[in-house]
């Protein structure tokens, strides 16, 4: 079945420093992939997406770029606010032939992220 | 705007009482979801429907039911046959299932004591 791997957290990061969350996904076929944001007590909001191989998804300064011959969707910014403390948490989705993954979003676990001023 | 609500943000009941939690989508989305996040997890898909009057189990459908005769709506019932219903419960929606994304709404926190 999909399944999607997310680096362990929490990660602690100093304001403006470089951010790497690793996530890493098993699917057949091709799946779409996806960043959401959770802010502390609220639902989660779409950060980024990508579509197909090669295809890089951005917003907000975040960057994540669908690698095929990998299986990975890292998510990156360049220099990190104390506002963009979070739960990050990639998911993916596909259409199952069957019907039987049809529009399910298979998460990772979530990554917390704290930046400190 | 639009948007997704959920209602009531916290709810409190006593073990054996079922207990409904509300959905509401004005995006005139097809596709609605129910999920269950736990602390350090992520989350789970409870039951999803894709048009009115049709829905599907999740992968953790046991003691929830749901119903879906409106478009915009889509309430959750956690039964008293549910043995862990202390959770988090986020609905969302897209507009269709695939690889349509997904919107969330702010969630209810279910404490069951």
């Amino acid at each position: 079945g999909n399944s999607v791997t997310q680096m362990e957290g929490p990660v602690t990061l100093s304001e403006e420093a470089f951010l790497t969350i690793n996530c890493t996904y098993t699917a057949t076929g091709y799946p779409s992939l996806f960043w959401y944001v959770q802010y502390p007590g609220e639902g989660l909001q779409l950060l980024l997406k990508a579509t197909k191989a090669d295809d890089k998804g951005s917003n907000k300064g975040f960057e994540a770029t669908y690698r095929k011959e990998t299986t990975s969707f890292h998510l990156e910014k360049g220099s990190v606010q104390v506002s963009d403390s979070a739960v990050y948490f990639c998911a993916l989705t596909r259409s199952g032939a069957g019907g039987t993954s049809y529009g399910k979003l298979t998460f990772g676990q979530g990554t917390i992220l704290t930046v400190h001023p | 705007d639009g948007g997704i609500t959920q209602s009531p943000k916290y709810l409190f009941r006593k073990e054996g009482q079922n207990v409904t939690l509300s959905c509401e989508q004005n995006l005139n989305h097809d596709a609605m979801y129910w999920y269950r996040q736990d602390p350090g997890q992520g989350l789970r898909l409870i039951y999803y429907s894709q048009i009115v009057n049709d829905f599907q189990k999740g992968d953790i459908a046991e003691g929830y039911s749901v119903s879906r005769e409106k478009k915009e709506s889509f309430p959750l019932t956690v039964t008293s046959a549910q043995k862990n219903p202390t959770a988090f419960y986020l609905c969302a929606s897209s507009r269709g299932t695939g690889y349509y994304e997904q919107y969330f709404g702010p969630g209810t926190r279910l404490t069951v004591t």
